[in-house]
């Protein structure tokens, strides 16, 4: 499926590293989401951007930095990461709509910290 | 108390059986409710919304109780493809877009 991508699939890095992990959907929606999975745990809510707002979770450590240059493109931006942030970061889009909030899911980039 | 609940699992089951699970959530005024099933190492994608008066799609079969606050599935006739994580999702209200997730059930079908 190409309606939601994500790159790369699969990222090692150093704690003193900088990296950014990028998004697209190609679906016309009008809200992106940032998420962590780790294992055995639910999902994370990260950030959203939807129309104009941005909401964020603000557990989210500042070592996290989103942005939304448009509604079709998002990138998370990482930088002096910890082991403990290894996890899945899956990106999704919605159509922000009353009633009717199904989120399509990118696959995920997998990222290591070292 | 965590938002969503539900029971891990595993759940393993033979082909055709018949296998179900609930969810519970934490807050009342939630409206919204949906399946969503995840492949191992795979993203997330909608199974089926829940509704009110309980919903039917194909072999699976969703229901909700307000009172209780909490939703089920059903899987009718085992498939070896069925053999996935069962995410329970939540919204608090009918046009949040915000979903709470669980932290999912784990069901393995075998031959």
């Amino acid at each position: 499926e190409t309606g939601v991508t994500q790159t790369p699939r699969h990222l090692v890095m150093g704690m003193t590293n900088k990296k950014s992990l990028k998004c697209e959907q190609h679906l016309g929606h009008n809200a992106m989401y940032w998420y962590k999975q780790s294992a055995k745990k639910p999902l994370e809510l990260m950030f959203v951007y939807s129309l104009e707002e941005r909401v964020e979770n603000n557990s989210v450590p500042s070592r996290f930095s989103p942005e939304c240059p448009n509604s079709s493109h998002l990138f998370l931006h990482l930088h002096t990461l910890q082991p403990e942030d290894s996890a899945l970061y899956l990106c999704a889009s919605s159509q922000v709509r009353t009633g009717d909030n199904e989120q399509f899911f990118g696959p995920g980039t997998r990222l290591t910290v070292l | 108390r965590k938002e969503v609940e539900q029971d891990p699992g595993p759940f393993n089951v033979p082909e055709g059986a018949t296998v179900a699970f609930n969810c519970t959530y934490s807050n009342s005024a939630s409206q919204s409710f949906f399946w969503y099933r995840q492949d191992c190492r795979k993203e997330p994608k909608l199974l089926m919304s829940v509704y009110s008066s309980g919903n039917e799609d194909g072999r699976f079969t969703a229901q909700l109780n307000r009172a209780s606050q909490y939703i089920s599935l059903l899987i009718r006739d085992s498939k070896l493809s069925d053999s996935a994580t069962y995410l329970c999702v939540v919204n608090r209200q009918w046009n949040d877009y915000k979903l709470s997730f669980g932290a999912g059930t784990t069901v393995t079908v075998r031959a």
